[in-house]
């Protein structure tokens, strides 16, 4: 069964610093794998997705890359800003399967 | 840009009752799910749905829920009899496909809570 981790559960950082989230998974037999961004109380944004033949996705200022054998992936988040504050989840589908199996996210909150 | 749609964004139900939870897929998708997120906890999947019928559903997903797409446009979530722990966020998602870089695109959530 596909298991889902996210470490740290929680990160505190000045504004303008670099980060990295991280993102691991037990079965490395995965189709792709989702970063999503969630604000309190709110949906799911989708952010990334790598599919797994890739290594890596950009989009402005996030960096997601993904070592299928190993089992990780990691967000990048360049510059912060106190918008990027919400948690991040990371999720991943597998052959045969439809479904989305998500970690438990990382709450980020960036201080000015 | 297209997105998913849901409705109550918020509903209070009495322990017992009946409840369903709308949405309104992005247009020209063909695969739609449920998620839910009790508070605190990982979000899970409970249902996915294409060419009018169910074609996963995890266990959670027992007789008192059922799924619907009654119209061209509405996909639905019906809970038969609430009970406490049927208290979470449900999100609906839809995308144009499955399978290796299919990107899934979530709604806002519908919060239920259960009384």
């Amino acid at each position: 069964k596909q298991e889902v981790t996210q470490i740290p559960a929680a990160l505190s950082v000045p504004e303008g610093e670099n980060l990295v989230l991280n993102c691991s998974f037990t079965d490395s037999a995965i189709y792709n794998l989702q970063w999503f961004r969630q604000d309190p109380g709110k949906g799911l944004t989708s952010l990334l997705l790598i599919q797994s033949s890739q290594r890596e996705q950009t989009s402005g200022r996030l960096n997601a890359s993904l070592d299928k054998s190993s089992g990780r992936s990691t967000l990048y988040i360049a510059a912060s800003q106190p918008g990027d504050s919400a948690t991040y989840l990371c999720a991943v589908t597998q052959g045969g399967s439809e479904k989305l199996v998500f970690g438990k996210g990382t709450k980020l909150t960036v201080n000015p | 840009e297209p997105e998913v749609t849901q409705t109550p964004s918020h509903q209070v139900t009495q322990m017992g009752q009946e409840v369903i939870l709308r949405c309104v897929p992005i247009s020209n998708h063909l695969y739609f799910y449920w998620y839910r997120q009790i508070l605190g906890q990982k979000v899970e999947f409970l249902v996915s749905f294409y060419n009018n019928e169910i074609s996963e559903k995890s266990e959670i997903f027992d007789d008192q829920f059922s799924v619907e797409r009654p119209d061209g446009s509405n996909f639905t979530l019906k809970i038969r009899s609430t009970k406490l722990e049927d208290s979470a966020m449900y999100f609906c998602a839809s995308s144009l496909r499955t399978g290796r870089g299919n990107t899934i695109y979530f709604g806002e959530g519908s919060w239920l809570t259960v009384v």
